[in-house]
């Protein structure tokens, strides 16, 4: 069944440094991957996703990600993080019709 | 630019009453989703519609939910003799059906229900 794993439940990083949130996936087939945030209190808000093709995905927000096969990973990139990133970050893979998310991850920037 | 809406925000209930939820897609959007979310969770499927069809139904949806989607506009899901177990948020996801589970699903702010 398809299904992703974040294994870090928290990532913290300084501002203005690098950041990789973490995504494995388990799927049957080609598989279509996204990444969301979410906000205190709020929605999902959709950042990239994977579908086919190039293996670097850019997104919203200065986000990118990188599909890698060989590893099944599907890891969150920003070159330079900034404190309002952070938040809740979800891995999301496809089965038929549903997403199906990972537990999540923490993103916490300090200045 | 209007995104996908949900009422209410917040809904606090005592156990055994019955509550419901509206959300209101995209406006172009034929697919319809609901996930429920728990506290350090990520979303879990609930159910989800195309067009006024409910096409799926996930086994967390017990006897007691029911969702509705009558002219394949808004729906609602009605939750009936709620119990604590109930309290998540409740998300609503909506996206423009034809290209299948490649499609973005855009979700609502949610409904943040306590059941007391």
């Amino acid at each position: 069944a398809q299904s992703v794993a974040q294994p870090e439940d928290q990532v913290n990083v300084a501002e203005g440094n690098p950041l990789t949130v973490k995504c494995t996936y388990s799927v049957s087939g080609n598989p279509y991957l996204f990444w969301y945030v979410q906000y205190p209190n709020r929605g999902l808000q959709f950042l990239l996703k994977y579908i086919t093709g190039d293996n670097l995905v850019k997104g919203s927000y200065g986000f990118e990600a990188e599909f890698n096969k060989s590893q099944t990973s599907f890891h969150l990139k920003k070159p330079s993080a900034r404190v309002s990133d952070s938040a809740l970050y979800f891995c999301a893979v496809t089965r038929g019709n549903k997403l199906v998310f990972g537990a999540g991850t923490i993103l916490r920037v300090k200045s | 630019d209007t995104g996908v809406s949900q009422n209410p925000r917040h809904k606090i209930t005592k156990r055994g009453q019955n509550v419901t939820f509206r959300c209101d897609p995209i406006s172009e959007h034929n697919r319809l989703y609901w996930y429920r979310q728990t506290l350090g969770q990520g979303p879990e499927f609930l159910t989800y519609f195309q067009n006024e069809a409910q096409l799926e139904k996930s086994r967390l949806l017990s006897d007691r939910f029911s969702a509705e989607r009558p002219k394949g506009s808004f729906s609602t899901l009605e939750i009936q003799r709620t119990e604590q177990g109930d309290s998540a948020m409740y998300l609503c996801a909506s996206s423009l059906g034809g290209s299948g589970s490649q499609e973005t699903q855009y979700f609502g702010p949610g409904t943040r229900l306590l059941v007391l």
